[in-house]
């Protein structure tokens, strides 16, 4: 199993360009989440989705959006990249909401 | 709004001490706990994860345990070798609302050889 993967590792945008941050998993895990991690504040909630179809926000959606179209895959949308959205973004996943997370490798995002 | 705070912030002990790392959470009301390892540049590790009604978790050198009544967690760590050392993080489950991970801050650990 490859587990959670993320892709790309690093990405440099300019404000206003759009990007997809790609997340999938082979583990048939029901539950997905988005989180991002700036210095000084921890991980945060960006979106989630307990399974195929269905997506809701966490603690700070604003400016980010997803879909969940099969089981494996949660993409993360930047629709009009911003310096504040400048971070390491996480994808994560578990068989259920509330079981153990399993973490991807992260993707290193610079908004310029 | 669930909290959730790690002291300390930093660490450095000399390899071979056991150590013990704290994590406290304000909103008692969670399902389950579970302690990450992160090193510098990379993904988050899952080391454990404790249930509500569960006092604690061991694996190998590492216990963690837990008093949801007084909002608090340890993680020990037994003979501190010095590739434990990277930034260990706390994270709640407690349901509802924004339906994911409440995380601390961390606990960046250096173990001197």
């Amino acid at each position: 199993n490859a587990g959670v993967t993320q892709t790309p590792k690093f990405q440099v945008l300019k404000t206003g360009q759009s990007m997809t941050l790609q997340c999938a998993q082979d583990m048939n895990h029901e539950y997905m989440s988005w989180y991002r991690q700036d210095p000084g504040m921890g991980l945060r909630l960006i979106h989630y989705s307990v399974g195929a179809g269905i997506t809701d926000q966490g603690e700070v959606p604003n400016g980010y959006n997803v879909s969940r179209s099969t089981t494996e895959d949660f993409p993360l949308r930047l629709l009009s990249a911003a310096p504040s959205q400048t971070s390491v973004y996480f994808c994560a996943s578990s068989f259920m909401k509330g079981n153990e997370q399993f973490f991807g490798p992260g993707t290193r995002l610079t908004v310029l | 709004k669930q909290e959730v705070t790690q002291i300390p912030a930093a660490l450095s002990v000399p390899e071979g001490e056991n150590l013990v790392l704290n994590c406290s959470f304000t909103d008692s009301a969670i399902y389950n706990l579970q302690w990450f390892r992160q090193d510098p540049g990379k993904g988050l590790t899952s080391l454990l994860l404790i249930q509500s009604s569960q006092r604690e978790q061991t694996s190998g050198r590492l216990n963690a345990s837990l008093d949801k009544s007084s909002g608090r967690s340890t993680l020990y760590i037994a003979a501190s070798q010095p590739g434990d050392s990277a930034t260990y993080l706390c994270a709640v489950y407690s349901g509802g609302g924004a339906d994911g991970l409440t995380f601390g801050k961390g606990t960046h650990l250096i173990i001197q050889p």
